[in-house]
């Protein structure tokens, strides 16, 4: 199974400043018809995940460009700039490329 | 308008079988797969198997030998059912559609205790 590293465990963050995640999977996410899949949620508490960035680096519709994913192969980056109120919750990233699909254990975004 | 909404009973015995329903809206069981993920309280996400839009199958390894899900096309539902259940799998459990990964349910909480 592809293990999903993801760090750090909790972050906190003063309003306006950015925050950046890791997340680095133990093989390659490059599938053999070319993409990669890799994408980023955000769970807030009582909810489900949403939809931040999929294939790497591609924004969800709707989603604030404050957001970014980067990254390629095994290592996986997600900023967030500016943080703001609302982006408090937990940030998995999950690779949908080798079955079993596998998530990251999660980063817990605090505002400070 | 895509939906999908779980649904079964909030508490299951130990050793007793789990069965829950996704009912969606807005696609077609026969063009998109299905997928549930579950989450413990205060824990990660899960992935538990996928049902294919050809109605293939295949399971997380660690759940395989507990875990079956089917599907009723014409009534847009799917069904995951899990046998000999423990404390551990108190959960709440999602169904999601696959592809973009977009959809998912509200999730149903399950509690496992007698």
């Amino acid at each position: 199974d592809v293990v999903m590293t993801q760090t750090p465990v909790s972050l906190s963050v003063s309003l306006g400043n950015q925050a950046s995640i890791s997340c680095r999977s133990s093989q390659s996410l490059l599938h053999s018809d070319g993409n990669t899949y890799l994408s980023w949620y955000l769970q807030k508490p009582g909810q489900s995940p949403q939809l931040l960035i999929y294939l790497a680096s591609n924004r969800f519709s709707g989603v604030s460009n404050r957001f970014s994913g980067s990254g390629s192969g095994t290592d996986f980056t997600l900023k967030i700039s500016r943080v703001e109120p609302e982006d408090l919750g937990v940030y998995y990233c999950f690779q949908h490329t080798h079955l079993p699909f596998t998530f990251g254990s999660g980063t817990k975004l605090e505002i400070k | 308008q895509v939906q999908l909404k779980e649904s079964g009973p909030g508490l299951v015995q130990p050793s007793q079988t789990l069965s829950l329903t996704c009912t969606v809206a807005g696609f077609s069981l026969t063009s998109y797969n299905v997928h549930w993920v579950r989450q413990p309280p205060g824990k990660g996400l899960e992935w538990m198997g996928v049902i294919w839009n050809t109605g293939g199958t295949r399971y997380n390894s660690a759940l395989k030998s507990r875990l079956s899900i089917s599907k009723d096309t014409s009534k847009s539902q799917v069904f995951l059912k899990m046998n000999s259940l423990q404390t551990e799998d108190t959960a709440t459990y999602y169904c999601a559609r696959g592809n973009t990964w977009r959809y998912w349910g509200q999730g149903v909480m399950v509690t496992v205790s007698s």
